[in-house]
């Protein structure tokens, strides 16, 4: 069975950093695209970042590029979500999802998500 | 970047009732739409891939049909715990991945 374990978020000052991590389980974490998701209060979903299967390619929306930095550890099948100069608007639910392939990002697993709040 | 506008955004019907879910897209998509499903407090749930695949594991009263640019989710002799929202999500020109705005099915 697939299992995602999100973890890491917390309440942080406008500005400052946070990591996200993502335990992943129940199948072979490197030959599938991995992606964080996030949804704001009230709001709807929004893409935030995804790592190739192959672990080579990286690929994040305009709103995080440049601050934050999606990465992998493969020896301990887990995801990891590096977030700098967070922002008010990065507050969210954020969720780490599973991809249908190497690099098929239709998410057919998800994690139960972990909160990030961005205020002073 | 592609857009994709779900219609309508809320929608009231009762159990056993047929429910007709609409998601367009601003330029095509081909066949690489998902439609999800996301209850209070809980994660998305894949439905529906490519257009019309089911997922795993989801009921066959769950069907999807469409391609190019209009899409739409079908729910026949709705259940109550179907009563949640939707989302659409497009993976045909990506980066960036895009979702639709939402559909809220509730009770009438």
């Amino acid at each position: 069975e697939v299992q995602l374990l999100d973890s890491g978020g917390d309440l942080v000052q406008p500005g400052g950093s946070l990591r996200l991590s993502c335990a992943a389980s129940g199948f072979t974490f490197s030959s599938y695209a991995m992606s964080w998701v996030r949804q704001a209060p009230g709001n709807g979903l929004e893409w935030v970042s995804t790592l190739g299967g192959s672990g080579g390619s990286t690929y994040y929306a305009d709103s995080v590029k440049g601050r934050f930095s999606i990465s992998r550890d493969i020896s301990k099948n887990t995801l990891f979500l590096q977030m700098d100069s967070l922002r008010a608007e990065d507050t969210a639910v954020y969720y780490c999802a599973k991809g249908r392939g190497a690099n098929e990002p239709f998410f057919d697993s998800w994690g139960q998500g972990t909160l990030v709040t961005v205020s002073s | 970047e592609i857009v994709l506008t779900q219609s309508p955004a809320t929608l009231s019907l009762s159990p056993g009732e047929r429910a007709t879910l609409s998601c367009r897209a601003s330029q095509s998509v081909s066949s690489y739409l998902a439609w999800y499903q996301q209850k209070p407090g809980q994660a998305p749930r894949l439905l529906i891939y490519d257009a019309s695949s089911r997922a795993a594991g989801i009921p066959a009263r769950f069907s999807g049909s469409g391609s190019g640019t209009d899409f739409t989710l079908t729910i026949s002799n709705l259940e109550p715990e179907d009563f949640a929202v939707y989302y659409c999500q497009q993976r045909s020109r990506w980066p960036p991945i895009t979702f639709g705005q939402g559909t809220r099915l509730e009770i009438k």
